[in-house]
């Protein structure tokens, strides 16, 4: 089994300040990881994978995270947000063989302030 | 291209009723899950199928039944609703072990149970 804490609940930020969202997980074996975003009223969109290879994945929109195994970690940065990235963001973690059923965190909102 | 859609949006029950929250897929993938989403709580597996013809309990099965009617159908069935399973309910597919081996959602339904 697998389990995924993300850190903090909310997080507020203003505009154009950088930002780090926490994901630690736990897992028996080896492990796929996701981060998802849900904007108000809509359902989840993947914004990022880790499968295998470089450890630093990227999204379209200027985030990045980075798997870190020893520390069992998949944090989320972004350098500079904009209020466009308001929403809630979700941590994943399915294992890479077997059931690959999904695991979610607790979620984290994200409130960028003008 | 459509993705996953389920029906309805929205629904208000009173106690006791029944329903069923109907989900499809067109994209071709076999696994298919059902998650409620609450707040604090982030998503919950209710039931998943891996395959046609089979399914599987979650985390948080009890007052829920699903069938899995074809590759594409996954539905999910309150028999006798109450209060408690007031929530948002996500539809997911995947093509576990595949390259694009994430979830894609529906846009949710709304479950009040007065």
């Amino acid at each position: 089994a697998q389990s995924v804490t993300q850190l903090d609940s909310q997080v507020p930020v203003f505009e154009e300040a950088p930002v780090e969202l926490r994901c630690n997980y736990s897992s028996s074996v080896s492990v796929y990881l996701f981060w998802y975003v849900q904007y108000p009223n809509q359902g989840l969109q993947l914004l990022l994978k880790y499968l295998s290879g470089s450890t630093l994945v990227e999204s379209i929109n200027g985030f990045e995270a980075e798997f870190n195994k020893s520390q069992t970690s998949f944090h989320l940065r972004k350098p500079s947000v904009h209020i466009s990235d308001t929403a809630e963001y979700f941590c994943a973690v399915s294992p890479s063989g077997g059931s690959y059923i999904p695991t979610f965190g607790r979620g984290t909102s994200l409130i960028v302030h003008p | 291209n459509a993705g996953v859609t389920q029906t309805p949006k929205f629904q208000v029950l009173k106690t006791g009723q029944s329903m069923t929250l109907q989900c499809a897929q067109d994209m071709n993938h076999n696994s298919m899950y059902w998650y409620r989403q609450d707040p604090g709580m982030g998503l919950r597996l209710i039931y998943y199928s891996a395959s046609e013809g089979t399914t599987d309990k979650g985390e948080v099965p009890n007052g829920y039944n699903v069938s899995r009617l074809n590759k594409r159908e996954f539905s999910l069935r309150l028999e006798s609703a109450a209060p408690s399973q007031t929530s948002v309910y996500f539809c997911a597919s995947s093509a576990p072990g595949q390259a694009n081996t994430e979830a894609f959602f529906g846009q949710g339904t709304r479950l009040t149970v007065v």
